[in-house]
C-alpha cells in the first residue's frame, strides 16, 4: 500500500530565514506530487504541481519553490520566510489522470 | 479560471441524512471529487464523479450534473464522527496536464 510521509510536523520560524518541508512517497512509481497551502479555516490553495522528476509547475507565484530531486521526494523550500507564509502545508500524491489524491499529515508553519 | 461554491456550515443530528451542494465555474472539467478533512487533521479522499449520476460506498454517496455544472455529497445514517470540513474539488485541465482546485469547505457539525 501506498504511503506518504511529510516533516516536520510543526515548525516555527522568524521572519526572514529559510524553510525546507520535505516528502516522500512510498509504495507507488512516478506518481503525481502536489505542494498545498491552507490557511486556518479556509480552503487548500495548489502551491506546486510535479508530474515527473524535475518537472515543477507553479501555480501562485510567491517567494516559495519547490523541487523534485527523486521520482517520489518533493521538496518545498523558501530563502525568506514572511509573516504571510504561515499555514498548513500539505503534500499530496495522485495517480496520473485521477481524480483522487492522497495527502500527507501535513506540516504547521508559524513565521513569527 | 475555476470557481466553487459550497455552503459554510451545514447541521444536523445523529441517524438524520444530510446533502452538501456544491456548483463549479470552470474552463474544462474532467470531474468532481470530495475530501473530508477533521479539525487538524489532513483532508482524506472520499469520491470522485467525472460521469453523470450518482457513486454510492456505504453510507456516503456523490452525485454529479456536468449539464448543471451541480453535485452534491449524501451522507446518510449520520455518527459524531461524521463532524468534519467536507470540501468539494474540480478536476480540470491546467498546462498540459489536470489539477484540482478546491472549494472553501463545509463543516458538518452533527449533535446528539
Amino acid at each position: 500500500s501506498q504511503t506518504i510521509h511529510q516533516w516536520p510536523a510543526t515548525l516555527v520560524q522568524p521572519v526572514g530565514s529559510p524553510l525546507s518541508l520535505e516528502c516522500t512517497v512510498e509504495g507507488t512509481s512516478n506518481p503525481n506530487l502536489y505542494w498545498y497551502r491552507q490557511a486556518a479555516g479556509r480552503g487548500l490553495q495548489l502551491l506546486f504541481y510535479s508530474v515527473g522528476i524535475g518537472q515543477i509547475s507553479s501555480e501562485v507565484p510567491q517567494n516559495l519553490s519547490a523541487s523534485r530531486p527523486q521520482d517520489r521526494q518533493f521538496i518545498l523550500s523558501s530563502k525568506k520566510l514572511l509573516l504571510s507564509d504561515s499555514g498548513f502545508y500539505l503534500c499530496a500524491w495522485g495517480p496520473a489522470g485521477g481524480g483522487e489524491q492522497f495527502f500527507g499529515p501535513g506540516t504547521r508553519l508559524t513565521v513569527l | 479560471g475555476q470557481s466553487l461554491e459550497q455552503p459554510s456550515e451545514v447541521t444536523a443530528v445523529e441517524g438524520a441524512i444530510v446533502q452538501i451542494n456544491c456548483t463549479y465555474q470552470t474552463s474544462g472539467f474532467y470531474g468532481l471529487s470530495w475530501y473530508q478533512q477533521h479539525d487538524g487533521g489532513a483532508p482524506t479522499f472520499l469520491s470522485y464523479n467525472a460521469l453523470d449520476g450518482l457513486e454510492e460506498t456505504g453510507r456516503f454517496s456523490s452525485f454529479l450534473s456536468r449539464s448543471d455544472s451541480y453535485g452534491y455529497l449524501l451522507l446518510q445514517e449520520l455518527q459524531m464522527k461524521d463532524s468534519a470540513s467536507y470540501f468539494c474539488a474540480v478536476r480540470a485541465p491546467s498546462s498540459g496536464y489536470s489539477t484540482l482546485t478546491f472549494g472553501k469547505g463545509t463543516m458538518l457539525l452533527v449533535s446528539p
